[in-house]
């Protein structure tokens, strides 16, 4: 069965460092999700793909973070430079995303648990 | 911010026993999903109701949704040790039928 796959599944980084976290999505799914998650609470979308253009990034900080999806296949988020409420799980998703207004499955990878020290 | 308001935060049942989660939320949507979460992993997609619809079934799992009252019920029937899990409620907003915006989780636990 096709997954999502991240990388890499723990990141331990100190603050002012850059990290980048990268996703490959369900081959053909057009539609690629960036959440992040605090522990104990549910994932808040950061940036939202369909094919390489940027759906809605208006939660992601901008002034740190970064995410591209360059040729509309895998994607890339990067967090320069790191501070310490930015310790969270990173989630990437992915959906097929071909027609807009039609409701779609998530399919998520495992994440990446970011600790900022 | 989160949309939807998972009650209870926590709750811990018997195998065999019934485990009812809700799930309240503000505006208007488009659909809702429910989705399960075991500890450090990913999500799963378990189920998806649309604004039109009241009931759906999925194996053990039935789902209510209540429109006039913003609310809607996920109902775990013979629960089992292994849906020990954070289960979260998902919104699309009138719209926009993808973009999710999820409630804050509730922790399941089945204790054997």
């Amino acid at each position: 069965e096709a997954e999502v796959a991240q990388s890499p599944r723990y990141k331990i980084t100190e603050k002012s460092q850059a990290v980048a976290f990268w996703c490959d999505p369900i081959s053909g799914h057009a539609t690629l999700y960036w959440y992040r998650q605090i522990l104990g609470q549910g994932p808040e979308l950061l940036v939202q793909f369909q094919d390489e253009s940027v759906v809605d990034d208006s939660q992601l900080p901008k002034d740190r973070f970064s995410a591209e999806r360059l040729k509309g296949v895998d994607s890339t988020l990067k967090i320069q430079p790191a501070e310490l409420g930015d310790s969270a799980m990173y989630l990437c998703a992915s959906s097929l995303g071909h027609r807009t207004f039609l409701p779609d499955t998530q399919y998520f990878g495992p994440g990446t648990r970011l600790t900022v020290l | 911010s989160q949309q939807g308001e998972e009650d209870p935060q926590a709750l811990s049942i018997q195998e065999g026993e019934n485990a009812t989660m809700n799930c309240s939320y503000k505006t208007s949507i488009n659909n809702l999903q429910w989705y399960r979460q075991n500890s450090g992993r990913g999500l799963v997609h378990l189920i998806l109701i649309r604004s039109n619809e009241r009931e759906k079934h999925s194996g053990r799992l039935r789902v209510t949704l209540d429109t006039s009252k913003k609310s809607s019920s996920l109902l775990i029937t013979a629960s089992r040790a292994a849906d020990t899990a954070s289960y979260f409620c998902a919104t699309a907003p009138s719209g926009s039928a993808r973009q999710l915006t999820f409630g804050s989780g509730t922790q399941l636990t089945v204790l054997p």
